[in-house]
């Protein structure tokens, strides 16, 4: 089956803009995760989704990032004002259930530029 | 707090040697899940194995083998007789079961080059 997809794969923006960056996960996964990997700091959570309850935003690491999540589904990452440290390949994986008993699978990244 | 070391930041190896990749972990739950991805030079991660804290047997998938020893916190990676193909970024990462909030926490991988 299809496995999680992520557009665009490529994205230079200019400091100071807004960038979108969107997940499909796998269907009928109800839970979908944000990560950050970049040359200096690894991978990073960001954000977590789980079903309908609240999402866990305790990684985002300013306010200017934000995410949402329609239908259960798709998911949007959306980082307002952009700094040349948000520069990095941004990851969204996906699982069965929020639990840590079930693997995460993870989309290609968008690899973000910031100039 | 919940943490992953992976001391090897590179490891380069002749094909067909045996590698091992050491990961070690910290954490106060008593229930928690460990995972190893890998990551290939065209970028995707790559689930390879989840282990949960209960389950100590060690696994063998094919040339791939890990050995979890709760007793030194650590779930180390073995390849035998590495292949280039093998050639990639392998990180080890450990999730809670806490209150179901199961981000993982990665280490900051390990760089293995196997050479022809």
């Amino acid at each position: 089956g299809a496995g999680v997809s992520q557009s665009p794969s490529n994205k230079v923006t200019e400091k100071g803009k807004d960038v979108e960056l969107r997940c499909d996960p796998i269907s009928g996964h109800t839970a979908l995760y944000w990560y950050r990997q970049s040359l200096g700091q690894g991978l990073e959570f960001l954000i977590y989704f789980q079903g309908n309850s609240a999402p866990d935003k305790s990684g985002l690491p300013s306010d200017r990032f934000s995410a949402e999540r329609t239908g259960g589904s798709v998911s949007t990452l959306t980082i307002q004002r952009t700094q040349q440290e948000d520069s990095a390949v941004y990851l969204c994986a996906s699982s069965l259930a929020g639990t840590g008993s079930h693997e995460q699978y993870f989309g290609p990244g968008t690899r973000l530029t910031v100039t | 707090a919940q943490k992953v070391t992976q001391a090897q930041t590179e490891i380069s190896v002749v094909e067909k040697e045996d590698v091992t990749l050491d990961c070690v972990y910290e954490t106060r739950d008593t229930t928690y899940y460990l995972f190893w991805y890998k990551q290939p030079p065209s970028g995707e991660l790559v689930f390879l194995i989840r282990r949960n804290s209960f389950d100590e047997q060690n696994e063998i998938s094919g040339r791939y083998s890990w050995n979890f020893q709760k007793s030194t916190s650590s779930f180390n990676f073995t390849i035998t007789a590495s292949q280039v193909v093998d050639s990639a970024v392998y990180f080890c990462a450990l999730s809670e079961k806490g209150s179901g909030n199961t981000p993982l926490v990665f280490g900051k991988g390990t760089r293995l080059s196997v050479i022809a």
